[in-house]
């Protein structure tokens, strides 16, 4: 069943702008990850968090992640109209297990 | 690295028959391969699990009759959808991960399936 839940659900900023998306969960964590799909493509992965981390940086990639609320954001800083896409959070309960994914986030950046 | 691939990207097939997707780890061996589905607009939901040389774990709902996996090496799963129906028309992607390590957390992509059934 799907655990993740993800807001905003559709996302649209002008180029340049930060982007934050949300992602809550329901039950304790391994580790939560963030992916990105182009519409009709699989998925890339961005960033993998573990539970015992707060806090993540990859480029222009920000993640947090607060296991007490059992949440986690992505933020996209200086957006490009290239981030245009779906971003999802997928939690991990062990390594090499199977993902659960939330519900997406639809990003559109307006160039 | 870590370069997931599926054959084929695209197959329009008729209701009735089945359709073979393969999905290849080319640089690196897949001890688990994850089989997920995807309708329009909304999230992957994950169909199978399968782990080289056993048989695959099917989530709740899936029909293992109807989605046949095979894992027979660890670079190759294939999904057979049987007896097709137009319901059965959807994005599938598999996924691969590796055991051990610090990238056993990851799993790597395949670019996805379109299935159509007429």
């Amino acid at each position: 069943s799907q655990q993740g839940e993800e807001d905003p659900q559709a996302l649209s900023i002008q180029e340049g702008e930060n982007a934050t998306m949300n992602c809550s969960y329901k039950t304790s964590i391994n580790n939560l990850q963030w992916y990105r799909q182009n519409s009709g493509r699989g998925l890339v992965h961005l960033i993998l968090i573990r539970s015992n981390e707060r806090e993540k940086h990859s480029g222009r990639l920000r993640v947090t992640l607060d296991t007490s609320k059992k949440s986690s954001s992505l933020l996209i800083t200086a957006s490009r109209a290239a981030d245009t896409a779906s971003y999802f959070c997928a939690t991990g309960r062990t390594s090499g297990s199977r993902l659960t994914f939330g519900e997406g986030t639809q990003l559109t950046v307006n160039p | 690295g870590a370069v997931v691939s599926q054959h084929p990207s695209r197959v329009i097939c008729k209701s009735g028959t089945s359709v073979k997707i393969e999905c290849r780890s080319l640089d690196f061996q897949a001890t688990t391969m994850f089989w997920y589905r995807q309708f329009p607009k909304q999230s992957l939901m994950l169909m199978a699990t399968s782990n080289e040389g056993s048989k695959a774990t099917y989530e709740q709902g899936v029909e293992k009759d109807k989605f046949l996996i095979n894992h027979a090496s660890l670079t190759l799963s294939t999904l057979t959808v049987t007896s097709a129906h137009p319901e059965d028309s959807s994005f599938y992607i598999c996924s691969a991960s590796t055991s051990g390590g610090p990238s056993s957390y990851e799993q790597y992509f395949g670019p996805g399936t379109r299935l159509t059934v007429t």
